[in-house]
């Protein structure tokens, strides 16, 4: 089992539409999880944090957390042809303290 | 700030020939990273740095794989010597602790030809 799963896409959705990235973790002990944005050719770029169970909202992006299920998620609400990007779930493993990427999911907005 | 800066960005370099990536972390930040990126294996964690000592290199691939962090402003990653399978983007990272998100840098790519 990998440390970090998503589905690597890629995602299609409308401009104007709501996309919806998720991520499941291995390590039950994990307390932090980020999102991070990486358009082709560049580096990634931090968009979200979350240490909670719940939601948290920035914006048009909402991040939820369900430590129990070991799952993390990203919504993008009004989606935009510049949100088309690769979308990486990190993982802070609780173990080693380092954070662990997922291998990202790759969002296609259609205008 | 001027953020985490890496060089060169782009490297191309024949196979056996020695590779040095430079990278200044942001001011302030205790904990610098190196990681790869590739399509095939995504990002890995090469090596990190806590306060310029080495704490984690098991993500190193093997021993022609070297990092230094001297001082708080500089880490350099060697490779010597390269071989075409490492070609790849090099991203060093930096972060001020772990409950924040790591800053990357604009990452250099390498060719080994």
């Amino acid at each position: 089992q990998k440390e970090v799963e998503q589905n690597s896409g890629p995602l299609s959705v409308p401009e104007g539409a709501i996309a919806s990235l998720n991520c499941t973790y291995s390590d039950r002990g994990s307390q932090s999880f980020f999102w991070y944005r990486q358009y082709s050719g560049k580096s990634p770029e931090l968009i979200m944090f979350i240490y909670s169970n719940g939601d948290k909202e920035d914006g048009r992006f909402t991040a939820q957390l369900n430590k129990a299920s070991q799952y993390v998620s990203l919504l993008i609400r009004d989606s935009q042809p510049s949100d088309s990007a690769t979308y990486l779930c990190a993982v802070n493993m609780e173990y080693g303290n380092k954070l662990v990427f997922g291998a990202g999911t790759i969002l296609r907005v259609k205008s | 700030d001027a953020g985490v800066i890496q060089s060169p960005r782009h490297e191309v370099t024949e196979m056996g020939q020695e590779v040095t990536l430079r990278c200044k972390p942001i001011s302030g930040h205790d904990y610098l990273f190196w990681y790869r990126q590739t399509m095939m294996r995504g990002l890995e964690l090469l090596i990190y740095f806590n306060n310029n000592v080495p704490i984690d290199d098991s993500g190193m691939p093997e021993d022609r794989f070297s990092a230094k962090m001297p001082n708080a402003s500089f880490s350099t990653l060697k490779i010597q010597p390269s071989e075409p399978r490492d070609s790849a983007v090099y991203f060093c990272a930096s972060t001020p602790g772990w409950s924040s998100g790591y800053t990357f840098g604009s990452g250099t790519r390498l060719t080994v030809v």
